[in-house]
């Protein structure tokens, strides 16, 4: 499978603990979106990245949240202490064009 | 900043055609995406529309009006398995993709 890919698929954390999502974007692409999605709503943009480099990330974003492209390659999101708000959806898309998405990993914060 | 308006629900009958509309408002704009999404799924890509005009690709087709801001994506004959929630997305000059808050669309047999 030469899609997007996002580890893990699901995972459940208690309230205060740290959680890290990985994607590993088709390999030719030089885009990389994470977005945030909740039920009902449109995927709600976090931040991207061109190569290795960040290029914006969204205002609504707290400074618990973190990600990384380190080497233009995958892509990590690190929330910090996680709150029950962060329940969601957290979707990756690739991009040479067209937008891509991952799976997505969901988040259940409790 | 950005913001997008899609209607929040669309219902049509099996067999029928159904058009969803999307205007936008953007700092600066390069293309307008199409998107589906069913339940529990990632959203898939349909079409994109950097120009003015109709893009047909096979039972669905987009159009662009970049002077009035909106475009809209047009089912044809129309299935079960479309109903799913469709999103319209924008594209601005630093490549970011903001997306509407999607239409979901309801089939009727």
């Amino acid at each position: 499978d030469t899609g997007v890919s996002q580890d893990p698929r699901h995972k459940i954390t208690k309230r205060g603990q740290n959680v890290t999502f990985r994607c590993d974007p088709i390999s030719e692409h030089n885009r990389l979106y994470w977005y945030r999605q909740t039920l009902g709503q449109g995927p709600e943009f976090l931040t991207y990245f061109q190569n290795e480099a960040q290029l914006e990330k969204s205002r609504l974003l707290s400074d618990r949240f973190s990600a990384e492209r380190p080497k233009g390659s995958f892509s990590t999101l690190e929330i910090q202490r996680t709150e029950q708000g962060d329940s969601a959806m957290y979707l990756c898309a690739s991009s040479r064009g067209r937008a891509f998405f991952g799976q997505g990993t969901r988040l259940t914060v409790v | 900043g950005q913001s997008l308006e899609q209607p929040s629900e669309v219902t049509a009958v099996e067999g029928a055609i159904v058009q969803i509309n999307c205007t936008y408002q953007t700092s600066g704009f390069y293309g307008l995406s199409w998107y589906q999404q069913h339940d529990g799924g990632a959203p898939t890509f349909l079409s994109y529309n950097a120009l003015d005009g109709l893009e047909e690709t096979g039972r669905f087709s987009s159009f662009l009006s970049r002077s009035d801001s909106y475009g809209y994506l047009l089912l044809q004959e129309l299935q079960m398995k479309d109903s799913a929630s469709y999103f319209c997305a924008v594209r601005d000059r630093d490549d970011k993709i903001i997306f509407g808050k999607g239409t979901r669309l309801h089939i009727l047999p």
